[in-house]
């Protein structure tokens, strides 16, 4: 099984808001990340987990706050976003240095 | 940082021809996926070729290390085709940072 899934696909929300998405894996790779994409643009890296401890945050604001709860499970909490922020945000896992799997995104709009 | 570069940039096929794609990157690396992104969004696997040749069904891809590029060979193309392809790199020790060229957005007509 090869399988990343992500809830929600689509997320609307206000600028005051807080909301979570959710990641989750069962390949038993050590390593998960996030990426955001906008539209017309590669993905771009937001942070990386390695054995459930934060190993790379690729200067994300703070607005944005990831979370490795268990080897499984990753998830991106998210507070008083900017209309910015509106993109496909991507999770991917991986074995440590190997091949990368995504999961399908959640579309987010901020409003 | 390294820079990757693909090319082209756009591509628009008849159906059941076929394309190469390249992938050009400006420093060694210990990782090079080639992704298909279908309009969706979803971000496929096609390859994990950091160098050599592989070839799964109508796609292949060679990467060449010592000179720094990466093809991605479409045989046949068909209209499920259509969508992003990109090259992605991850340098040695960079603890699964890749970076992503610009794509190329391949359409094929019926």
């Amino acid at each position: 099984d090869t399988e990343v899934t992500q809830t929600p696909k689509h997320l609307v929300m206000g600028m005051t808001n807080k909301k979570s998405l959710k990641c989750e894996q069962h390949m038993g790779h050590r390593a998960m990340y996030w990426y955001k994409q906008k539209a017309k643009k590669p993905p771009e890296l937001m942070f990386v987990y390695s054995y459930e401890k934060l190993s790379i945050n690729e200067s994300v604001p703070s607005r944005f706050s990831p979370e490795c709860p268990n080897s499984s499970l990753l998830n991106l909490h998210l507070h008083a976003l900017q209309p910015e922020d509106s993109a496909l945000y991507l999770c991917a896992s991986s074995p440590l240095g190997e091949t990368q799997y995504f999961g399908p995104g959640t579309r987010l709009l901020v409003l | 940082g390294i820079q990757v570069e693909q090319s082209p940039p756009d591509l628009i096929l008849q159906e059941g021809a076929n394309s190469t794609l390249r992938c050009n990157f400006s420093d060694s690396v210990n990782n090079l996926q080639w992704f298909h992104q279908n309009p969706w969004g979803q971000l496929i696997n096609l390859f994990y070729i950091p160098s050599g040749t592989k070839q799964n069904g109508r796609l292949s891809a060679t990467t060449v290390a010592t000179e720094r590029y990466s093809l991605l060979y479409i045989s046949s193309s068909q209209t499920t085709d259509s969508g992003v392809y990109f090259c992605a790199v991850e340098r040695d020790n960079q603890g699964g940072k890749l970076i992503f060229g610009q794509g190329t957005e391949l359409s094929v007509k019926p």
